[in-house]
């Protein structure tokens, strides 16, 4: 089983819509991200949150909102999804003393 | 000024050259960098990290850090054809709530046979 999981894999959902995407993990670490990836732009951040009570805004969160609803769980909404938030998305954990982050396999996600 | 910038390329070297990779970063306070490699598709994967200035080398990889000019790079020695890839230069910038680990915009690697 993957360390870091995502769900779902891919998703098609309409604008308007409100959409959750759900990541979960089994190493143990407090750290976890949201990141969005597009063509030629790397990866931006969204949120991250350092702990359950520890949520904090990244680069780019407008049009979205998280829950850490454990040490394990974070999961990202796009109250009303619109067609520029096509993209893929990846959820990723890190340990705080390395720094090494570790990723989940992706969310692609279309907005039509 | 972004972050963490990198050259999006392509950067194109035939198998066996050194592929040069660079990155710039802006937040003097960072103290961990790191290379992800992603291949199309998949999700990124850590290939070498380096938290001292000078150079560090694990196997074909060798990362560079010079904190003074907020710089880091990444050498592939020996290129293959299956080292082509997006590379990803990571920053973890400091703040008083810990740090948040920044990325660049990737470059893009093909190595040719």
């Amino acid at each position: 089983d993957a360390d870091v999981t995502q769900t779902p894999r891919n998703r098609i959902t309409k604008t308007g819509k409100r959409i959750m995407l759900e990541c979960s993990q089994t190493k143990g670490h407090d750290r976890m991200y949201w990141y969005r990836q597009d063509p030629g732009l790397g990866l931006r951040l969204i949120y991250y949150s350092f702990d359950v009570k520890d949520i904090n805004k990244g680069e780019i969160s407008d049009g979205y909102s998280v829950s850490r609803q454990a040490q394990a769980k974070f999961s990202l909404s796009l109250e009303s999804a619109i067609p520029n938030q096509t993209a893929l998305y990846f959820c990723a954990t890190s340990d705080w003393r390395t720094g090494k982050a570790f990723f989940g396999q992706g969310t692609r996600l279309t907005v039509v | 000024q972004k972050e963490v910038e990198q050259n999006s390329g392509p950067l194109s070297v035939p198998e066996g050259a050194i592929a040069s990779l660079n990155c710039t970063y802006s937040d003097r306070g960072s103290q961990s960098f790191f290379w992800y490699r992603q291949y199309s598709g998949k999700s990124p994967e850590l290939i070498m990290f380096i938290y001292s200035n000078g150079d560090k080398e694990d196997g074909r990889f060798t990362a560079q850090l010079n904190k003074a000019s907020q710089y880091v790079s990444l050498l592939i020695r020996d290129s293959q054809p299956s080292d082509s890839a997006t590379y990803l230069c990571a920053v973890n910038e400091w703040n008083n709530q810990g740090g948040k680990l920044i990325f660049g915009q990737g470059t893009e690697l093909s190595v040719k046979p």
